[in-house]
């Protein structure tokens, strides 16, 4: 059972726009910025998308991230075949003195 | 380039121990905090450890508290993990993540993973 709650799957056509959500509580969302992650079959994760919409150096602006109290999205519009992954949400919790993740969701472009 | 290689990984049985290596290179390692990310076969991320850039400051999952050990060496810039007492649900990929300047629980370079599997 993750920390964090993220649907198990997600899918779309090409083109199309695409949303993740992550739920948390107060002591990881609710306090601290999220970090997604994208993983693609057979390899390591990779930084997506860091204090809550921020892109790293070389990710497309198709992907887009927002946080709202204990809850975050990540968005991904004009949805590409080579966008099929596993998408995970992380943050810090102050409880745990860790970094959370969720439980990730499989993307599937149709 | 950033370049995070980890090592060490094999079968073990339960109970059993194993010392995981994470190679960096490409950055002033002694410069970063680091991690131990963890992800069993066909399931997600499960965050282990964290070591701060000294040492000094370090952190574990409850999963793995009183168990597994994380250190550094700065001279040979490396990042290990001692795992003890290990059982079949420590099964999974273990990654070396560098936490990023940027941001709170960043993790900015992953390396490849390293395969440890507990069974008898």
């Amino acid at each position: 059972q993750s920390v964090l709650t993220q649907p198990p799957s997600a899918s779309g056509t090409p083109g199309q726009r695409v949303t993740i959500s992550c739920s948390g509580s107060s002591s990881n969302i609710g306090s601290y910025s999220v970090n997604w992650y994208q993983q693609l079959p057979g390899t390591a994760p990779k930084l997506l998308m860091y204090s809550n919409d921020l892109r790293p150096s070389g990710v497309p602006d198709r992907f887009s991230g927002s946080k709202s109290g204990t809850s975050a999205s990540l968005a991904i519009s004009g949805l590409q075949s080579e966008d099929e992954a596993d998408y995970y949400c992380g943050a810090w919790d102050n409880s745990l003195n860790g970094v959370v993740f969720g439980g990730g969701t499989k993307l599937t472009v149709l | 380039q950033v370049q995070l290689v980890e090592s060490g990984g094999g079968l073990v049985k339960p109970g059993g121990s194993l010392r995981l290596s994470c190679a960096a290179s490409g950055f002033t390692f002694s410069d970063y905090y680091m991690s131990w990310i963890r992800q069993a076969p066909g399931k997600g991320l499960e965050w282990v450890s964290y070591i701060s850039s000294s040492g000094s400051i370090i952190y574990y999952a409850d999963s793995v508290k009183g168990r597994f050990t994380i250190s550094r060496d700065n001279a040979k810039t490396s990042l290990y993990l001692q795992m003890n007492s290990l059982r079949a649900e420590d099964t999974a990929v273990y990654y070396c993540a560098r936490y990023s300047k940027f941001g709170t629980g960043v993790y900015d370079y992953w390396g490849q993973g390293t395969l440890v599997t507990v069974s008898s």
